[in-house]
């Protein structure tokens, strides 16, 4: 592993069941982030942690949980799916403010 | 309150154009970070760039140039002679040390979708 991974990279799920997006990193960061993205609205925080133990809402948390157990694992769930839960997620990394963030490639979700 | 502001929606230019792509930004901060990330259609998110308050020296690298002025809350970004590779949404965003509850959080600009045509 190098930077950050996600999984799956694609899904398609059936509205009202339960799904958790993984996101791993080997870089030791102390935050990580969930985003979504889609068409014409940019990038919206969902959920945050700026170190293990600790989670915050984002811009977009409804529908959405996380939980930080460890430094290297932020898994985002969906408990119950919904079609405007279609996007495309984005886990992010960071070790530093000064440094940016690291993006994994991305889950494409479709909910049905 | 922090915000970034990318006003140019969408920017299209021929081939070996240069063209500018505006960052505004908002914040009380006195430390902060700037940065341009690059989202081509592939679809990853590709780091170009971070520049902190207190250094207002112009940056290049290659074709990319980036315009830091303090005075005009602006940092923006211009591709010299583009190529078609360069179309791509560029996102601008800001990170402030005093502003947020956390230190680590970035404020996203809206994106500037750039097409490059042959």
């Amino acid at each position: 592993i190098a930077g950050i991974t996600q999984a799956p990279t694609s899904q398609i799920l059936a509205a009202g069941r339960r799904m958790t997006l993984r996101c791993t990193q080997d870089m030791r960061h102390n935050a990580m982030y969930w985003y979504r993205q889609d068409l014409g609205l940019g990038l919206r925080l969902i959920h945050y942690s700026n170190t293990a133990g600790t989670t915050g809402k984002g811009e977009v948390p409804d529908g959405y949980s996380v939980s930080r157990a460890n430094t290297d694992d932020f898994p985002l769930t969906l408990a119950s799916a919904v079609p405007s839960q279609t996007s495309v997620y984005f886990c992010a990394s960071s070790g530093d403010s000064g440094f940016g963030y690291t993006f994994g490639s991305g889950t494409r979700l479709t909910v049905v | 309150a922090q915000k970034v502001t990318q006003a140019q929606t969408e920017i299209s230019v021929v081939e070996k154009e240069d063209v500018t792509l505006d960052c505004v930004y908002e914040t009380r901060d006195t430390t902060y970070y700037l940065f341009w990330y690059k989202q081509p259609p592939s679809g990853e998110l590709v780091f170009l760039i971070r520049r902190n308050s207190f250094d207002e020296q112009n940056e290049i690298s290659g074709r990319y140039s980036w315009n830091f002025q303090k005075s005009t809350s602006s940092f923006n970004f211009t591709i010299t002679a583009s190529q078609v590779v360069d179309s791509a949404v560029y996102f601008c965003a800001l990170s402030g040390l005093e502003e947020m509850d956390s230190n680590y959080q970035l404020i996203w600009g809206a994106g500037t979708k750039l097409i490059i045509k042959p």
